[in-house]
């Protein structure tokens, strides 16, 4: 199956919103609510901060929020912060077989 | 401090194999289910295997299915992956992390990068 499919690249002013979007098939996104997200900093390891579509982990902030409709997924930062500034990237629960599917990652240019 | 810590990386020729480890400080892997996900230099995360906390069940990656085993050994603390018959397109580093059956990652480890390379 292929990846799920983000925008390469989103930017925002600090203390603005940014939303980055996550299409996937109704195989994956759509037909689970088995949708995460993660922030990665470069030569970091990932940190997962949606689970379940829209729970947050603690020690996330409330800044970070997720959504689903139909087949595409929404990670959206509020309250921009140049600590914001990392690739993020989505993931799905494909079923039994295939596991997971995760999307291609969207760096975030805090400007 | 909850940790995990992968090691076994490093330069292969094509056609070899590696093992990767990943051990826990802080952390119980017993319980866990566990996958293992590479990152290609300069690009995306792509989960390749997935193995349940007794180790009955396991799933991999099409793209890399019949190459890599993934093992664990809960009175180790440790969870294991054996890349066989290695590639070009293998190069990336590799990532431990907890796995949850519904396919979410939390506790990654730091990763351990595999280079294939004559």
């Amino acid at each position: 199956q292929s990846a799920l499919t983000q925008p390469r690249s989103v930017s925002g002013s600090p203390g603005q919103s940014v939303t980055i979007s996550c299409t996937g098939t109704s195989s994956d996104v759509g037909n689970w609510n088995y949708v995460s997200w993660y922030q990665q900093y470069p030569g970091k390891a990932p940190k997962l901060l949606i689970y379940v579509v829209d729970k947050r982990p603690s020690g996330v902030p409330d800044r970070f929020s997720g959504s689903k409709s139909g087949n595409t997924a929404s990670l959206t930062i509020s309250g921009l912060q140049a600590d914001d500034e990392a690739d993020y990237y989505c993931c799905s629960y494909a079923g039994s077989y295939t596991f997971v599917l995760f999307g291609g990652g969207t760096k975030l240019t805090v400007l | 401090q909850e940790q995990l810590v992968a090691s076994g990386g490093g330069l292969v020729k094509p056609g070899g194999s590696v093992r990767l480890s990943c051990g826990a400080s802080g952390l119980s892997l017993s319980g866990s289910y566990m996958s293992w996900i590479r990152q290609a230099p300069g690009k995306g995360l792509e989960w390749v295997s997935y193995i349940s906390s007794s180790g009955s069940t396991k799933i991999y990656a099409d793209s890399v299915k019949g190459r890599l085993t993934v093992s664990r050994d809960n009175a180790m603390n440790s969870l294991y992956l054996q890349i066989d018959s290695l590639r070009a397109e293998d190069t990336a580093v590799y990532y431990c992390a907890v796995s949850y059956s519904s396919g979410w990652f939390d506790h990654w480890g730091q990763g351990t990068l595999v280079t294939v390379s004559s």
